[in-house]
């Protein structure tokens, strides 16, 4: 019964490639979220959606393409991987403004 | 624009010792601040949050945290440590200001218990 759920977990690929990253939610949730945690653990949002319309888009890279297929998926997508895309990334949901932001465990990126 | 600052990058107790992680925000408008913990390895999970109403909230794991408006704080607190709060603790802030729900964390504190 997990709430948000991502895959893959573990990421690991060289520079220049191409990625996704898979984000679900089963909370009926209307808003998703992508959010970046950097190797000193500061976590800042990417990316938010309501009802699959981007609302937030926080100065993240064109590189960076968020697809949301419908209201409980969104997904990342990455072209031209770049070392400083280590991070962690975390999916997460919400139902309204104020209401809590539940988050996926996250997927590891690693560009070699 | 909304900020939160957490004072103590790193914090160690004892174990049976009060805890208190300290967090002060930022904002132009009414806040929701909450608090969440992230073990090693793991995503965030929710401790607490104060959105409107009374201003000692109770969370989790027997975590509170109370909003202060004069002070702009929103300090969390736990009577006991035990082994098991040993975690990465954020607070974080968000408003109706620009619409969307941004949440806005802090750097964050690791706990360390030690016995």
């Amino acid at each position: 019964d997990t709430a948000v759920s991502q895959t893959p977990k573990y990421l690991v690929t060289q520079m220049g490639n191409d990625k996704s990253i898979k984000c679900e939610q089963n909370l009926g949730h209307d808003t998703m979220y992508w959010y970046k945690q950097d190797s000193k653990k500061f976590l800042k949002i990417m990316f938010s959606y309501n009802n699959k319309e981007l609302i937030i888009n926080e100065t993240v890279p064109n590189r960076f393409s968020p697809k949301s297929p419908d209201k409980a998926h969104l997904n990342l997508h990455i072209n031209s991987l770049e070392l400083g895309d280590s991070a962690v990334y975390f999916c997460a949901s919400s139902q309204d403004l104020g209401t809590t932001i539940y988050f996926g465990p996250g997927t590891r990126l690693t560009v070699l | 624009a909304q900020s939160v600052t957490q004072l103590g990058s790193h914090v160690s107790v004892s174990e049976g010792a009060l805890v208190l992680l300290r967090c002060n925000y930022s904002s132009s408008v009414p806040p929701y601040l909450f608090w969440y913990v992230q073990y090693p390895n793991q995503g965030l999970q929710l401790l607490l949050k104060y959105t409107t109403g009374a201003t000692l909230v109770k969370g989790i794991n027997g975590f509170e945290a109370e909003f202060k408006k004069s002070e702009t704080s929103f300090h969390l607190t736990k009577p006991s440590a035990h082994m098991s709060d040993a975690a990465e603790y954020f607070c974080a802030v968000t408003t109706h200001e620009g619409g969307g729900n941004k949440l806005t964390f802090g750097t964050g504190t690791q706990l360390k218990v030690e016995l």
